[in-house]
């Protein structure tokens, strides 16, 4: 039963365009969605969340966007850069809970 | 140091040894996670210490998992009988607070492989 997913296991975008990706969810309970990236041989790292009382989040060329109606989120990078490839995870969180649970990942590639 | 620091990075085992997987947290960091990622897979946690007190087991998928962290500061994961679906990437990780995502910060990881 997986609760949070990722049904694009890769993207490639060029540089300069807009990169997004996507996520699912199916427990209404999650009260925070996270987004982590990832490079090779690295521990996964935060990015940008967003509340789930809220519908969009930014934090400079990182924008997500949450649709609780759809079990929803997107995460939007512009412009993007050669340095944002690497594989991005989505997770979610229920406030109290000692657990993110995570999708499988979207390995993004910026193509220069 | 700066950071999760986790070893051994790389372990070969062969079916049916015993593996012990060492994190050291950030200085200070009240709670600190395990969790295992397989390949292809997002990471799956396994569990919860809040100082030296296992606060949550639930993911740790049988009982030759089991991990520790007496003093509350480093921690071992140890795996007995290791089996080949046992083969993943361990990570761990630490916190100053609870568990809300943007504060947890990860290690690089302990790449398991049994053969």
């Amino acid at each position: 039963d997986q609760q949070v997913k990722q049904n694009s296991p890769s993207l490639s975008v060029q540089e300069g365009r807009i990169s997004i990706l996507n996520c699912d969810y199916t427990n209404s309970m999650f009260d925070y969605f996270l987004w982590y990236k990832k490079y090779p041989a690295e521990g996964p790292t935060f990015l940008i969340s967003i509340s789930s009382i809220k519908d969009k989040n930014e934090d400079g060329r990182f924008t997500v966007f949450l649709n609780k109606s759809a079990k929803h989120l997107s995460l939007h990078i512009v412009p993007s850069q050669p340095g944002d490839s690497a594989v991005y995870f989505c997770a979610g969180w229920r406030a109290g809970s000692y657990q993110l649970t995570f999708g499988k990942g979207t390995k993004l590639s910026v193509i220069p | 140091g700066a950071g999760v620091s986790q070893s051994p990075r790389y372990k070969v085992a062969k079916r049916g040894q015993d593996v012990a997987l060492r994190c050291d947290p950030i200085s200070g960091h009240v709670s600190l996670f395990w969790y295992q990622q397989a390949l292809g897979q997002g990471p799956e946690f396994l569990t919860y210490f809040q100082n030296e007190a296992q606060l949550d087991k639930s993911g740790l998928p049988s009982d030759r998992f089991f991990a520790e962290r007496p003093e509350g500061s480093v921690s071992t994961l140890k795996i007995q009988r290791t089996q080949q679906e046992d083969s993943a990437v361990y990570l761990c990780a630490s916190s100053f607070g609870g568990a809300g995502g943007n504060t947890i910060y990860f290690g690089e990881g302990s790449w398991l492989t049994v053969v």
